[in-house]
């Protein structure tokens, strides 16, 4: 199972661009990467994913390296509410039609006025 | 985004009693729902995978004889926890797949459950 590495904490500062990485060295061909961030005592709420182009959406871009062994999430213009733990997951088996999402320990992103 | 209800959103139940948790996808259906546990400070920690119609899969680990899950109709999951003890307390998340369109998972906003 692809495995990823996320650093434990970032800040950022309101306004400004957030950029969370993420490793996935061992990620397979046919495997998607997805980011979801949860907010304290709520579910997850799912950001974007993406194969290996890269991808833009109203909340946030997605670029994946060209070797797709890392991503990064960019928060374009950060706000108090985009502090959250943000989870970078490679799907495990099935491609983009089935699996399953396993959690790893994700990026508390804590945005600072 | 899709909607994804559970209920109760909090629950507190004694020592032994069972405790049933539901989980709906209102706005599309999902053969595929799955069941998550999160301790405080911790991670989502898969439990299992429920499909409509057919017998869920559990992850390594978790029991299945205490954590029923019943997927009987294609917006409607539950989990039931019997026999609850105070080591069960905690956040229970459920999530459904959106199989049309782009496969999407989307979560409930989560139950929790305390054991005392």
């Amino acid at each position: 199972d692809a495995k990823t590495t996320q650093p434990p904490s970032m800040d950022c500062a309101e306004g400004r661009a957030a950029n969370l990485p993420c490793n996935h060295s061992t990620i397979s061909g046919n495997e998607y990467v997805y980011w979801y961030r949860q907010i304290h005592s709520q579910g997850p709420q799912y950001i974007i994913h993406g194969l290996k182009n890269n991808e833009t959406n109203e909340m946030a871009s997605l670029i994946i390296t060209e070797d797709r062994k890392s991503s990064t999430l960019i928060l374009p213009h950060a706000t108090l509410r985009d502090t959250a733990v943000y989870y970078c997951i490679v799907r495990v088996g099935g491609g983009n039609q089935g699996g399953k999402l396993i959690f790893g320990q994700g990026t508390e992103l804590s945005v600072k006025p | 985004g899709a909607v994804v209800s559970q209920h109760p959103s909090w629950v507190i139940c004694k020592s032994g009693t069972s405790v049933k948790i539901e989980c709906r996808s209102l706005d599309f259906q999902a053969t595929t729902m799955f069941w998550y546990r999160q301790f405080p400070k911790q991670s989502l920690m898969l439990m299992a995978t429920s499909n409509e119609g057919s017998k869920a899969t559990y992850e390594q680990g978790v029991e299945k004889d205490k954590f029923l899950i019943n997927h009987a109709s294609l917006t409607l999951s539950t989990l039931t926890v019997t026999s609850a003890h105070p080591e069960d307390s905690s956040f229970y998340i459920c999530s459904a797949r959106n199989e049309r369109g782009a496969y999407e998972q989307y979560f409930g906003p989560g139950t929790r459950l305390t054991v005392t």
